[in-house]
């Protein structure tokens, strides 16, 4: 089993607001990613990381941007939400096999 | 660039049926990984079942079988006997092998509904 985290579920805020959201895993995986999801569609990758202070961009261009000053901490942050951000995010980690965390769904009125 | 093909929007089984969910996906590749993920309406992904190009036999994991045909590039989820809890969005991926991230490039899903 998995034991990969993230904070909040839900989460809905205002225009403009700076965001953060959480994503832990306690399985000491190097490589971390996070994917954006629109209701009903597939999965984009918009970032990953190798380990401790490597990060790169993924393949759908975000305004979000990720950090990794632990190997099991990879947070995400949006400095002025909107409400094109509106989506659910998730976080995944792997060895072998990737596992993903319960996802946080984003709302931006 | 990896490609991953998912033609059916929508699937109705009945329960205790059995039901095939297609997946063909399209690399350059010789090496790669094929997964299955479920997807319940509370979000999160569930891992169900991998395929590795190389391996000779289908892979099983309980009520899941991948229908793997090389040569034709696809990659079958099969689920037998359904049961009401299948009800969600099945998501095939192909992992990367060339690039050192090993992301997953997903299909676009197909939501599927057992039928009491």
């Amino acid at each position: 089993e998995a034991d990969i985290y993230q904070t909040p579920r839900y989460l809905v805020i205002g225009t403009g607001k700076k965001i953060t959201l959480e994503c832990s895993q306690t399985m000491g995986h190097d490589k971390m990613y996070w994917y954006q999801q629109d209701p009903g569609m597939e999965l984009h990758l918009i970032h990953y990381s190798y380990g401790v202070n490597s990060t790169e961009k993924g393949d759908l261009s975000s305004e979000s941007t990720v950090s990794r000053i632990r190997t099991e901490h990879f947070p995400l942050t949006l400095e002025s939400a909107r409400p094109s951000h509106t989506s659910q995010y998730l976080c995944a980690s792997s060895a072998l096999f990737q596992y993903f965390g319960p996802g946080t769904r984003l709302l931006v009125l | 660039a990896q490609k991953i093909t998912q033609t059916q929007p929508g699937m109705f089984v009945q329960e205790k049926e059995a039901v095939t969910l297609d997946c063909t996906y399209d690399t350059s590749d010789q090496s790669y990984g094929l997964f299955w993920y479920k997807q319940p309406s509370s979000g999160e992904m569930i891992f169900l079942i991998y395929q590795g190009s190389y391996d000779e036999q289908n892979a099983t994991e309980g009520r899941y079988s991948l229908n793997f045909q090389k040569a034709r590039k696809s990659a079958n989820l099969v689920i037998s006997a359904s049961q009401l809890g299948d009800s969600a969005m099945y998501f095939c991926a192909m992992r990367e092998v060339d690039t050192g991230r090993r992301a997953l490039t997903f299909g676009s899903g197909t939501r599927l509904q057992v039928q009491p």
